[in-house]
């Protein structure tokens, strides 16, 4: 009864440094949600992917960002070049299925900072 | 029109007393609402959630009121503890679009002993 997993709980990158979010969803769940929480700030819809495919991505910045949900394996949100502003709390979210009240697991977070 | 905006920012209550968080949306293509809870530290967990087509649900010490014509909803919690302390969202999804949350900014809740 696992809930959902993220790795590392925190994390600390240099500025031009990649960061690399794991997420591993509850069991029998495949479709993962991404979120950025800024301080003070409510959290953002970054990218939502189901298995091997991504599904809905308007909330990923253009450049730097990248997502993927591999057959095998958990979730990675990978941020290549971070930059000061990407310091935020990142939140993954689970679901069994697609739809709007499917409920959404969500694991306790990466935080990164960005020296 | 696809903001979600809550208020107030931060609640300050007696124990014992109704904690109420409003919320309002623009996009009537909004067909779920839900509310979350997060503690320091934690993700957030699911609260309670409410159709538009239903103008009340109410779950143990906690009801969310749903204004379909104003496009507003809010919670109230009933007999607010210690315990309730923390920050709470409201949110709003489309079920055609795979059920992506849209957050309010949080309001965070303290409740005196």
């Amino acid at each position: 009864n696992a809930g959902v997993m993220q790795n590392p709980r925190h994390l600390v990158r240099r500025r031009g440094q990649e960061a690399r979010l794991r997420c591993s969803p509850m069991k029998g769940h495949s479709h993962v949600y991404w979120y950025r929480q800024l301080p003070e700030e409510g959290l953002k819809f970054m990218v939502y992917l189901q298995k091997e495919n991504i599904i809905d991505e308007s909330g990923m910045p253009k450049e730097r960002f990248s997502a993927e949900f591999p057959k095998e394996g958990p979730s990675i949100l990978r941020i290549q070049q971070v930059v000061r502003g990407d310091s935020a709390a990142y939140f993954c979210a689970s679901s069994r299925r697609q739809g709007a009240e499917q409920p959404q697991h969500f694991g306790d977070g990466t935080r990164l900072s960005i020296l | 029109q696809q903001q979600v905006k809550q208020s107030p920012q931060s609640l300050i209550v007696q124990k014992g007393g109704i904690s109420i968080i409003n919320c309002a949306y623009e996009n009537t293509a909004f067909d779920y609402f839900p509310w979350y809870q997060q503690f320091p530290g934690k993700g957030p967990a699911l609260l309670i959630a409410i159709r538009p087509d239903v103008s009340e649900k109410k779950e143990g010490r906690f009801t969310i009121s749903f204004n379909k014509s104003a496009k507003q909803f809010s919670l109230h919690i009933m007999d607010s503890q210690p315990g309730d302390s923390a920050t709470y969202f409201c949110a709003a999804s489309m079920d055609h679009k795979g059920g992506k949350l849209i957050f309010g900014q949080g309001t965070e809740l303290s409740v005196k002993p």
